[in-house]
Order: C-alpha cells, then sequence, then structure tokens
C-alpha cells in the first residue's frame, strides 16, 4: 500500500528558506515520479514540478524555477522540497505525490502525502 | 500556461441526483486529462485519468468524457460520500494545470 508522510508545518518569515520532506514506503521508491502540488488557503491546487527518483531528473513549474529545488534521498525512500526567497503569498499547503501507474511518466499525481503547512509571516 | 475552467464553481444537489461537472482547456489537451475529489481537510483523491479511466476502487457511479478542450464529470447518482470539491487537470503540456474546482454542496 502506497504511504506518503510529509514532515510537519513549518513558520518562516519573508526571504527564508523552507525544505518540506516526503517519505515513502509500500513501493519502490526509484520506480516513480514524485509530484509537489500546492494549495494557498481556500484556493485550487497548483503544480510546482516533479523528480524522477530513478535518476534524479527534475521539472519545475517555470513560475518557481530558480527558487524551487527537489531532492531525493533514495537510501531513506525520501524526497525533499526547498523553496527559497519566502514571500507572504507562499503561504500554503504543500503536497508531495507519487506518480500514478498508468498514466505517462510524470504526468498523473496519484497518490497523495497528507500535506505540510507551510506559513510565511513577518 | 493551459488554463483550465471549470462550471459551474458551485454545485448544490440532493443525494440521487445526477451531477455533471464540465471543465473547458483553453486550448487542446487531447485526452490528457484527469480528475480528483478532495473533501474538505484532505489530500485530494485521484479519480479518473485519461478523461474516463477510472481508478481501481473508484464507484462506477463516476464517469469522465470528452476530448480536445470540454470535458464532463459525471455522477450518475450522488451519494453522500460525494459531496466535496472536484478538480480537473491537464496533462498535455507542461506545466500541469489544474481547474479552480467545483464544490459540490447539499441541497
Amino acid at each position: 500500500q502506497v504511504h506518503l508522510v510529509q514532515s510537519g508545518a513549518e513558520v518562516r518569515k519573508p526571504g527564508a528558506s523552507v525544505k518540506v520532506s516526503c517519505k515513502a514506503s509500500g513501493y519502490t521508491f526509484i520506480k516513480f515520479v514524485v509530484h509537489w502540488v500546492r494549495q494557498a488557503p481556500g484556493q485550487g491546487l497548483e503544480w510546482m514540478g516533479w523528480i524522477n527518483a530513478a535518476n534524479g531528473n527534475t521539472r519545475y513549474s517555470q513560475k518557481f524555477q530558480g527558487r524551487v529545488t527537489f531532492t531525493l534521498d533514495t537510501s531513506a525512500s525520501t524526497a525533499y522540497m526547498e523553496l527559497n526567497s519566502l514571500k507572504s503569498e507562499d503561504t500554503a499547503l504543500y503536497y508531495c505525490a507519487r506518480d500514478f501507474e498508468y498514466c505517462s511518466g510524470g504526468s498523473c499525481p496519484g497518490y497523495w502525502g497528507q500535506g505540510t503547512q507551510v506559513t510565511v509571516s513577518s | 500556461d493551459i488554463q483550465m475552467t471549470q462550471s459551474p464553481s458551485t454545485l448544490s444537489a440532493s443525494v440521487g441526483d445526477r451531477v455533471t461537472i464540465t471543465c473547458r482547456a483553453s486550448q487542446s489537451v487531447n485526452s490528457w486529462l484527469a480528475w480528483y475529489q478532495q473533501k474538505p481537510g484532505k489530500a485530494p483523491n485521484f479519480l479518473i485519468y485519461k478523461v474516463s479511466s477510472l481508478r481501481s476502487g473508484v464507484p462506477s457511479r463516476f464517469s469522465g468524457s470528452g476530448s480536445g478542450t470540454e470535458f464532463t464529470l459525471t455522477i450518475s447518482s450522488l451519494q453522500p460520500d460525494d459531496f466535496a470539491t472536484y478538480y480537473c487537470q491537464q496533462f498535455h503540456t507542461y506545466p500541469w494545470t489544474f481547474g479552480q474546482g467545483t464544490k459540490v454542496e447539499i441541497k
């Protein structure tokens, strides 16, 4: 059974960085892409990008390019999302999600973590 | 970016009703469309991929159709567990984009 467990809530000041972890279990970690999606309070879903756990290749949404970094610790079956130069508009629930096996690779966030609340406030 | 527009934004319905949600893309996404359900305080739940393929375990009262720029999610007989917000997502062109959501509430 696929299970993704994310790290706990974070509070940061504007200009700071945050790193969120996503520990996977129930499947072979290196076989699937991990997506990152965020949801601002009361808003819809925003796709940030993905990382291929097989080789570390990444695809970032242009909106976040240069400010976000996805990394892996394959020995711990864990993916990380680091967001820099935080602004108040980055206050959101950040989700990791494993790719769905029957979509084209890197297409469908099929199995979701519980989300990590990141609050940016002075 | 491809813009995904859902209608209506909110839908009031009763248990047993047939419900249809529309998702329109600003340009063709062929059949690269998925649907998600989200309940308050919970992560999204992946329902349908490639327009009409139901994920294993999703009740058969859910169905998807469409192609190109216009898509629909239909719930044939609304159940109490179905009151939630639904999102479409295109995976034709990067960045993947979601619709703004359709909230299905109790009438």
